[in-house]
């Protein structure tokens, strides 16, 4: 039971280049979110997924896009990366309690 | 606007005693909060919750309290060890599905 893993660990890209973030759980739940943590603030969720085929904008949504694949997988994608996007995205599932993966480091210069 | 305030980036705590970690919100329509820890480099972890029909929740040396007139939650550690040194966010939430955070609390726990 791995719970929440997400891939990469770490990412460097350039300005413009675009990337996707995979997610996967394997604790059945319905809802999926994607968070980003900057220095200094909590974590602000930028989509989520209450059910696998639907997906809804949270709180920082501009720059990134989502799929939920299917029940277990929902993944993250940014388009064409800005150095604003350089901070630690995390996935989540749960409802009510949230549990989370690793995380993901990425750097955009 | 923050709804959910930490306002003490950091606390320093003797081995033993008790850590208090404090949370603030503004929106009136929460009805349930959590407390996560966090080590560096990994994802947060659930510590414990309250709903806000109740105004404690215990659960071994954690325990929450929620005081719903004055829109406050503390985190008492008792005692508090090593391990416990951590950044320690509180969430809240009036759905089932979005949590707002706190920006976080740096718990260190001096030997």
């Amino acid at each position: 039971n791995a719970g929440v893993t997400q891939t990469p660990k770490f990412q460097v890209l350039k300005t413009g280049q675009s990337m996707t973030l995979q997610c996967a759980q394997d604790m059945n739940h319905n809802s999926m979110y994607w968070y980003r943590q900057d220095p200094g603030m909590g974590l602000r969720l930028i989509y989520y997924s209450a059910s696998e085929g639907t997906t809804d904008k949270g709180e920082v949504p501009n720059g990134y896009n989502v799929s939920r694949l299917n029940k277990r997988e929902f993944s993250l994608r940014l388009e064409s990366a800005a150095p604003s996007q350089t901070s630690v995205y995390f996935c989540a599932s749960g409802v009510g309690t949230q549990y989370f993966g690793p995380g993901t480091r990425l750097l955009v210069l | 606007d923050q709804q959910v305030k930490q306002n003490s980036p950091s606390l320093s705590v003797q081995e033993g005693r008790i850590s208090i970690l404090n949370c603030d919100y503004t929106n009136s329509m929460f009805d349930y909060f959590l407390w996560y820890k966090k080590y560096p480099a990994e994802g947060p972890t659930f510590l414990i919750s309250i709903s806000s029909i109740k105004d404690k929740n215990e659960d071994g040396r954690f325990t929450v309290f929620l005081n719903k007139s004055a829109k406050h939650l503390s985190l008492h550690i008792v005692p508090s060890q090593p391990g416990d040194s951590a950044v320690y966010f509180c969430a809240a939430s009036s759905s089932n599905y979005q949590l707002i955070w706190g920006a976080g609390t740096k718990l260190i726990i001096k030997p």
